[in-house]
């Protein structure tokens, strides 16, 4: 999988607005962007993922740069339960088993 | 509870003890991931199955683990002559698909080797 880099860590106000981005200028063609959170002393949990298009859930927003080369997780209104590590992931070509970095530690203040 | 589960959720044993884990994946789910966790680090890939095939093994995984997933279903990790740094969160995922499917993955199973 191709390399992605994100901020050590980032810090945000609940119920206000998060944008978490991802560097990814190696991305090929077939690679998907993923994202996935994990909370304290949880399995990692899926978030939301996309390829070219700007994509919406329930849960949070993925705005895909023009050239793909750069994606921003956003979450609408963060509440405490969204204090998590979050991870930028590309997943394409052959390997089929998720490569995961050190990602964001996203910290909210009350 | 449809999600992913394992079993047991903590294991605590002894060096040079062998230990085995087990992940009962989504039930429509075809794709089956294991993977390690040690503490302050991301989880790193061990191996994948396709149905009961198994189609991907990480350099991570040495010759005293092996996994099966008999009739595609459940799956099993095993450790043989446990050593300290095995101690990990061992967790499973399950999955529709590849690289444009999302995974699921369950609570994970704390192993600590004394």
């Amino acid at each position: 999988d191709a390399k992605t880099t994100q901020p050590n860590s980032m810090e945000s106000n609940e119920e206000e607005p998060v944008h978490l981005p991802c560097n990814h200028s190696t991305i090929s063609g077939t690679d998907y962007i993923h994202w996935y959170r994990q909370l304290p002393s949880q399995g990692p949990e899926y978030v939301i993922h996309g390829l070219t298009s700007n994509v919406n859930n329930r849960m949070a927003s993925l705005a895909i740069a023009e050239d793909r080369k750069s994606s921003t997780l956003i979450l609408h209104r963060a509440t405490l339960r969204d204090a998590a590590v979050y991870y930028c992931i590309l997943r394409g070509g052959g390997a089929d088993g998720l490569t995961f970095g050190k990602g964001t530690h996203l910290i909210i203040q009350p | 509870d449809t999600g992913v589960s394992q079993d047991p959720r903590h294991k605590i044993t002894k060096r040079g003890q062998n230990v085995t884990f087990r992940c009962d994946p989504i039930s429509e789910h075809n794709r089956l991931y294991w993977y390690r966790q040690t503490l302050g680090q991301g989880p790193e890939f061990l191996t994948y199955f396709q149905n009961e095939a198994q189609l991907e093994k990480s350099r991570l995984l040495s010759d005293r683990f092996s996994a099966e997933r008999p009739k595609g279903s459940f799956s099993t990790l095993e450790i043989q002559r446990t050593e300290q740094g095995d101690s990990a969160m061992y967790l499973c995922a399950s999955s529709l698909g590849g690289s444009g499917y999302e995974q699921y993955f369950g609570p994970g199973t704390r192993l600590t080797v004394t």
